[in-house]
């Protein structure tokens, strides 16, 4: 079975600081990977993925990912945080069988302090 | 861009009753879905749909229904409500179920069973 991790319940860092919110996967086969933000009370907005090719990501926002096999991890990054960047973030993974569910982690509240 | 609609927003049930969550997509989608979201467990798949007239159960099937009898409408049925259904209930689209295919997202259905 397939499976996603999110170390962190919460980050919390200054704004123009760099921040990372952390994943890690664990599928049979190749893993295609996703980040979802969601901000309160709305519904989760796509922000990258990671299917093939380049191992770093780039997505809307500012956001980049990189994709580490080895570590089977897919942390999310930018390099400076915004107040604005404040929300719940969500990594995803799918295997690439083409009959895969997208199985989501517990997510992330990043809080970006003024 | 009206994307992945669903009604209604916001919904207090009393335990027993029953009611329909509609989801609608205009982009021609194949795969749809439905995803619960609790605090501290992210999202769970319900059920989920890979095109009209076939439908197959998620991680956590009890208690619902769905059906899809056109591409574009995927609605989900609560039998006989249950205070454990209170929650957040996304629907999700995407192309085809294969792997690579970002899924979007509706702004979800907060549902309270009392």
């Amino acid at each position: 079975a397939q499976s996603v991790a999110q170390p962190e319940d919460q980050v919390n860092v200054a704004e123009g600081n760099p921040l990372t919110v952390k994943c890690t996967y664990s599928v049979s086969g190749n893993p295609y990977l996703f980040w979802y933000v969601q901000y309160p009370n709305r519904g989760l907005q796509f922000l990258l993925k990671y299917i093939t090719g380049d191992n770093l990501v780039k997505g809307s926002y500012g956001f980049e990912a990189e994709f580490n096999k080895s570590q089977t991890s897919f942390h999310l990054k930018k390099p400076s945080a915004l107040v604005s960047d404040s929300a719940l973030y969500f990594c995803a993974v799918r295997d690439d069988s083409g009959y895969s569910t997208l199985t989501f982690g517990k997510g992330t509240m990043l809080l970006v302090s003024p | 861009n009206a994307g992945v609609t669903q009604t209604p927003k916001f919904q207090v049930l009393k335990t027993g009753q029953s009611m329909t969550l509609q989801c609608a997509q205009d982009m021609n989608h194949e795969y749809m879905s439905w995803y619960r979201q609790d605090p501290g467990m992210g999202l769970r798949l319900i059920h989920y749909s890979v095109g009209a007239g076939i439908t197959d159960q998620g991680e956590v099937p009890n208690g619902y229904n769905v059906s899809r009898s056109t591409t574009e409408d995927f609605p989900l049925r609560l039998l006989s409500a249950a205070p454990s259904q209170t929650s957040v209930y996304f629907c999700a689209s995407s192309r085809r179920m294969a792997s690579g295919n970002t899924i979007y997202f509706g702004e979800g259905s907060w549902l309270t069973v009392v």
